[in-house]
C-alpha cells in the first residue's frame, strides 16, 4: 500500500540554523511527492513537489530531492527564520488520493 | 481568483446532532477532494467527488457519513448523529481535473474546525 513517514517532532531551532526534516514512503507504482505547510488557524499550501526520481523541488529557500533508491524526500532549508514556524507535511500522490505524514511542528526562536 | 471557501471556519455540535460542512472549490475546478485531520496526526482522505458524482468514497465511514456536489453550489459533507470522535478538522480540496497526472497538485481550504459537545 500507499504511505508516508516523517520524522517526529516538535522541532525547535534557533534562527539561521539548518533545517532537515526526513521523509520516506511506500508507494505502489510511481509517486509524486510534496511538501504543504500549515500555519496555524490555516490550510495546507504548496511548499514545492517532485513528480520523478531525481528531480529537486525548492521553493522559498526549500528544497527537497526526489530519491528513488532510498524512498526519501527529505526536507532541508539552509537558515531558517521565525516565519518558517509551522507545521510540514510530506505526502505522496499514485492517482486521485493523497497520501499524508502526520506532520512535523517547527518552531524557530529568534 | 478566489481560493478554495469553505465554511463555517469552527462549528459546535452536541452529540446527536447534524454537522453540514461547506466547500466552494477555486473558480473552474470541478473536482473536490475532503480529507479529515485528527488532532496529531496527518490529513486522512475521505473522498473524492466530481460535480454529481462520486468518484472514491474509501476513506469514508459507511455510517453517518455522506458527501454531494451538486450541479450548483458547493460540496456539502454531512455527518449525521455526531459523536465525540468526529471531533477533528475537515479539509476540502479541488483541483481542475483528476489529480493522477503530472499537474497533479491540490488546492486545500482553510478547513472547517468541527467540535462535538
Amino acid at each position: 500500500g500507499n504511505s508516508v513517514t516523517q520524522m517526529e517532532g516538535p522541532v525547535t531551532l534557533s534562527e539561521e540554523a539548518f533545517l532537515t526534516i526526513n521523509c520516506t514512503y511506500t508507494a505502489t507504482g510511481y509517486p509524486s511527492l510534496f511538501w504543504y505547510v500549515q500555519y496555524p488557524g490555516e490550510g495546507l499550501q504548496l511548499l514545492l513537489k517532485a513528480t520523478k526520481a531525481d528531480d529537486k523541488g525548492s521553493n522559498k529557500g526549500f528544497e527537497a530531492t526526489y530519491r528513488k533508491e532510498t524512498t526519501s524526500f527529505h526536507l532541508e532549508k539552509g537558515s531558517v527564520q521565525v516565519s518558517d514556524s509551522a507545521v510540514y507535511f510530506c505526502a505522496l500522490n499514485t492517482g486521485n488520493q493523497f497520501y499524508f505524514g502526520t506532520g512535523t511542528s517547527l518552531t524557530v526562536i529568534p | 481568483n478566489a481560493g478554495v471557501m469553505q465554511n463555517p471556519r469552527h462549528l459546535v455540535r452536541r452529540r446527536g446532532q447534524e454537522a453540514r460542512l461547506r466547500c466552494s472549490p477555486m473558480k473552474g475546478h470541478s473536482h473536490v477532494y475532503w480529507y479529515r485531520q485528527l488532532p496529531e496526526e496527518g490529513l486522512k482522505f475521505m473522498v473524492y467527488l466530481q460535480k454529481e458524482n462520486i468518484i472514491d468514497e474509501s476513506g469514508m465511514p459507511k455510517e453517518r457519513f455522506s458527501a454531494e456536489f451538486p450541479k450548483e453550489g458547493p460540496s456539502i459533507l454531512r455527518i449525521q448523529q455526531v459523536v465525540r470522535g468526529d471531533s477533528a478538522a475537515y479539509f476540502c480540496a479541488s483541483s481542475p481535473r483528476g489529480t493522477s497526472g503530472r499537474k497533479n497538485e491540490q488546492f486545500f481550504g482553510p478547513g472547517t474546525r468541527l467540535t462535538v459537545l
